[in-house]
C-alpha cells in the first residue's frame, strides 16, 4: 500500500521568510496530492492540492510543486504571516479501488513576528 | 458546520465500556471515513465506507466497529478491546467518481478516565 513520509516535522521561519514542506510517497500509481491546514483543535482544512497531470499549482502565497519521477511534492508559502502557524499535512490518493487518502505525519509550523 | 457534524466534541469513557460516536453529513457524499489523531502520528484510517451497506477496515480497525445503514451517517464505536482509545477522533466524506478530498468534520476527542 501507499506510504507517505512528510518532513520537517516542525518548522520555525521569521515573518515574511519563506517555508517549504516536502513529501515522498511509495505508490507510483498516486495521481492526487492535497495539503491539509489545522489550527489548534480543529478541524483540517484543504488549501491547495495538485493531480498527476501537472507539476505545478498556485493559490496567492501558496503553491505546490510535483515531482512525478521523484516521488515527491513539496509546499511553498511565501511571504509568512502569524496566521500562516498551524499543522500542515499532505496526502496521497490513487484512483485504483477507494479514493481513500494516506497522510503524512504533518508539520507544525510556526511564523516568528 | 461545514456539512459534517460529528458529537459530541469530548467524551469520557471508562475501563470495559464501549462508546459510539456521531457522524452526519448532508453534502451528499456517497464515502465516509474515520480517522485517528495521534500527536505526531498524523491521520490514521480506521474505518471507509464508499456505500451504503458497505464499508471496509482500514490500516488501524482493531477494537473498532461502524455501520452504514444510511448514506448521511458513519458511526463510530470504539470497543473495550481498544486498549489506548484516547485520541481525537476525525469523521470525513467525499465524493465519489473524481476525487476532490475530504471534507472533515470537526472532530471528537476521546478520553479514557
Amino acid at each position: 500500500g501507499e506510504n507517505v513520509e512528510q518532513h520537517p516535522s516542525t518548522l520555525s521561519v521569521q515573518e515574511g521568510d519563506s517555508a517549504v514542506i516536502k513529501c515522498t510517497y511509495s505508490d507510483s500509481a498516486s495521481n492526487y496530492f492535497p495539503w491539509y491546514k489545522q489550527e489548534l483543535g480543529k478541524r483540517p482544512q484543504l488549501i491547495i492540492d495538485i493531480r498527476s497531470n501537472v507539476g505545478e499549482k498556485k493559490d496567492q502565497r501558496i503553491a505546490v510543486t510535483l515531482n512525478k519521477t521523484a516521488k515527491h511534492f513539496s509546499l511553498h508559502i511565501t511571504e509568512t504571516q502569524p496566521e500562516d502557524s498551524a499543522v500542515y499535512f499532505c496526502a496521497a490518493s490513487n484512483n485504483q479501488g477507494a479514493q481513500k487518502l494516506v497522510f503524512g505525519q504533518g508539520t507544525r509550523l510556526t511564523i516568528n513576528p | 458546520d461545514g456539512g459534517i457534524t460529528q458529537s459530541p466534541k469530548y467524551l469520557f469513557r471508562k475501563e470495559g465500556q464501549n462508546v459510539t460516536l456521531s457522524c452526519e453529513q448532508n453534502l451528499n457524499h456517497d464515502a465516509m471515513y474515520w480517522y485517528r489523531q495521534d500527536p505526531g502520528q498524523g491521520l490514521r484510517l480506521i474505518y471507509y465506507s464508499q456505500i451504503v451497506n458497505d464499508f471496509q477496515k482500514g490500516d488501524i480497525a482493531e477494537g473498532y466497529s461502524v455501520s452504514r445503514e444510511k448514506k448521511e451517517s458513519f458511526p463510530l464505536t470504539v470497543t473495550s478491546a481498544q486498549k489506548n482509545p484516547t485520541a481525537f477522533y476525525l469523521c470525513a466524506s467525499s465524493q465519489q467518481g473524481g476525487f476532490y478530498g475530504y471534507t472533515f468534520g470537526s472532530g471528537t476527542r476521546l478520553t479514557v478516565v
